[in-house]
């Protein structure tokens, strides 16, 4: 389909392992937002791209989260030494331009045990 | 960045119509105010947006008021399908900041 594709779509992972979650928006989208949601709250920012520049990551929890948008289109998402405080679903979103309605995949769900 | 206040939940009578709240006291003048929906285990969808004139579209109408600082969300015939968290925002230099939304449960 033409929407934002997320993968996986679940990820289990250990304590202290690294993990990728990748997102691919919609062709041509210039703006790319990550957010975080846990369980019964609503998604919570955490960066955004303009293209390859990461305009803001001022919603990064820790320095263990990195984001990533190489060529301006596929964006990776990567927690170092994961906690279980990391566990929640996490949203990739992207726009034409960035105040223009956002367009959301359907989440990784990660599960930190 | 201005933040938006909504009720945690609201009921609705399926064929009547929704209406939903949200208050948004410190928006700025060009600031738009945005409304999602979130059904469980889908990402959020967009619903509607507005700067100051009231919209409609196919889904929903938007009633801003005329200082800016509320505004109501309306799905004019509420259907079962309708059910699921309703995200108010307003978006700032493309940074969204998301509250816990509205569970609207639509009965029967």
């Amino acid at each position: 389909g033409a929407g934002v594709s997320q993968s996986p779509r679940y990820k289990v992972a250990k304590r202290g392992q690294d993990v990728a979650l990748r997102c691919d928006p919609i062709s041509g989208h210039v703006s790319l937002f990550w957010y975080q949601q846990a369980l019964g709250q609503g998604p919570e920012f955490l960066t955004y791209f303009q293209n390859e520049a990461q305009l803001d990551k001022s919603g990064l929890p820790s320095d263990r989260f990195f984001a990533e948008r190489p060529e301006g289109s596929v964006s990776t998402l990567k927690i170092q030494r994961t906690q279980q405080e990391d566990s929640a679903v996490y949203l990739c979103a992207s726009t034409e331009v960035s105040n223009q309605p956002q367009h959301f995949g359907d989440g990784t769900r990660l599960s930190i045990l | 960045d201005a933040k938006t206040t909504q009720p945690t939940s609201m009921d609705c009578a399926e064929g009547r119509a929704a209406n939903l709240p949200c208050n948004h006291s410190t928006i700025s003048g060009n600031e738009y105010v945005y409304w999602y929906r979130q059904i469980h285990s889908q990402g959020p969808q967009y619903i509607i947006h507005g700067l100051k004139n009231n919209e409609t579209n196919e889904m929903a109408s938007l009633i801003i008021t005329e200082d800016r600082k509320s505004s109501t969300l309306i799905l004019p015939h509420a259907t079962l399908r309708d059910t699921a968290v309703y995200y108010c925002i307003v978006i700032s230099a493309g940074k969204s900041t998301f509250g816990d939304g509205t569970t609207l449960t639509v009965k029967p």
